[in-house]
């Protein structure tokens, strides 16, 4: 296993653009999960899926966020009109269902919204 | 709504003590509880997960103990090393590996 991979590692953008992160799961791990993490905070869900299809979405994602897992492998978490408020590190993680509840997080992108 | 509180906030001992790290959650009905140690501008690496069923969990100088019915948690450390220098996350999973966390307790070793 490589590991969850995600890119980039850092972003900052000014308020009202939109940006795009990318996740790479390990390897046949078929639920993948986005979260947030603010600074001195811990993580918040936003939102998982499993294989290709999103389950669930929390109230944080607003309509300005969709993510999106095309081919059941990579996703994408898109931020439009950003806001200073979005400014944070966002995690994704991912989990195979069948090997245990070990849950593998990446290294985080952080988003710095200026 | 579950909630999940870490004590103390942060921590900051000499080497070579033992130490606690507190997790309480309002709602006893988990799936299981992780802790997970995260780095500065890192990821998340998960220590330890307990099963809703257990009690306790051990690796190495870690040992992470559980009581569903009090809402309770407790993350032993023995013989602290500098390298444990780290901040520490609570987890409750509800269902479908959605974690709800701590804000963490951000622990210092001095040597």
């Amino acid at each position: 296993d490589t590991g969850v991979s995600q890119d980039p590692r850092h972003k900052i953008t000014k308020r009202g653009q939109n940006v795009t992160f990318r996740c790479d799961p390990i390897s046949e791990h078929n639920r993948l999960y986005w979260y947030r993490q603010t600074l001195g905070q811990g993580p918040e869900f936003l939102t998982y899926f499993q294989n290709e299809a999103q389950l669930e979405k929390s109230r944080l994602l607003s309509d300005r966020f969709s993510a999106e897992r095309p081919k059941g492998s990579f996703s994408t978490l898109e931020i439009q009109r950003t806001e200073q408020g979005d400014s944070a590190m966002y995690l994704c993680a991912s989990h195979r269902l069948i090997s245990g509840n070990t849950i593998y997080f990446g290294e985080g992108s952080w988003l710095t919204v200026v | 709504k579950q909630e999940v509180t870490q004590i103390p906030a942060a921590l900051s001992v000499p080497e070579g003590e033992n130490l606690v790290l507190n997790c309480s959650f309002t709602d006893s009905a988990i799936y299981n509880l992780q802790w997970f140690r995260q780095d500065p501008g890192k990821g998340l690496t998960s220590l330890l997960l307990i099963q809703s069923s257990q009690r306790e969990q051990t690796s190495g100088r870690l040992n992470a103990s559980l009581d569903k019915s009090s809402g309770r948690s407790t993350l032993y450390i023995a013989a602290s090393q500098p390298g444990d220098s780290a901040t520490y996350l609570c987890a409750v999973e509800g269902g479908a590996q959605k974690l709800v966390f701590g804000q963490g307790t951000r622990l210092t070793i001095n040597p």
